[in-house]
């Protein structure tokens, strides 16, 4: 098993729809979480990080479930600007290490 | 605050000369700094984990002897390819941790490497 997980998609949505992707983690003992915004042929940007009581930015709501090992990103009234490839993040080996997952597609469709 | 800036933004060489990449925090002092690659459609993937003033921490599989980092102060770190061949054509980001952060991670622009 992999030690993050994500649905490749790509997830097709129109504009303004509500979209949700998942991001399972293999490691229980897993710290911190990431989700990560990364346009085509351009760095990673942070978009927000997870917390265990959740976090809200704006149309963006993250999630934690420790329980089943995996957090969680909602876009809510998606735009065309959303359009990306979003990056699950999270700390698997201790402080210096953060594992990367493949990433998840997101095209808006107008 | 936390811009991180890397050089060059493109290099096209020729197979068996090394390349140079600087990745430097122009805001703030990095205690860390990280080296990734991303081959097309694929996640990033890391290299090696880089600490000012000490020895690089590579990953399984990254050979240190053909991935040379230097990290000379808190605020630059050095990617050299040595003897690259075509299949090292990738692109190389780097990132840098701000100390009091935690695990969070800023990133450079990255390097497009294209090896002919």
């Amino acid at each position: 098993r992999k030690e993050v997980e994500q649905d490749p998609g790509p997830f097709n949505v129109p504009e303004g729809a509500t979209v949700a992707f998942n991001c399972t983690y293999s490691n229980s003992a897993s710290q911190s979480f990431f989700w990560y915004r990364q346009d085509c042929r351009k760095e990673p940007k942070l978009l927000m990080s997870v917390y265990s009581s959740g976090n809200e930015d704006g149309r963006f709501t993250a999630q934690l479930n420790r329980a089943s090992q995996y957090i969680s990103l909602l876009i809510r009234d998606s735009k065309l600007s959303d359009s990306a490839t979003y990056l699950c993040v999270v700390n698997s080996g201790g402080y210096q290490k953060v594992t990367f997952g493949t990433g998840t597609k997101l095209q808006v469709i107008p | 605050g936390a811009v991180v800036s890397q050089h060059p933004s493109w290099v096209i060489c020729k197979s068996g000369t090394s390349v140079k990449i600087e990745c430097r925090s122009l805001d703030f002092q990095a205690t860390t700094m990280f080296w990734y690659r991303q081959f097309p459609k694929q996640s990033l993937m890391l290299m090696a984990t880089s600490n000012e003033g000490s020895k690089a921490t590579y990953e399984q599989g990254v050979e240190k002897d053909k991935f040379l980092i230097n990290h000379a102060s808190l605020t630059l770190s050095t990617l050299t390819v040595t003897s690259a061949h075509p299949e090292d054509s990738s692109f190389y980001i780097c990132s840098a941790r701000r100390q009091g952060e935690g695990d969070t991670q800023y990133f450079g622009p990255g390097t497009r490497l294209t090896v002919l």
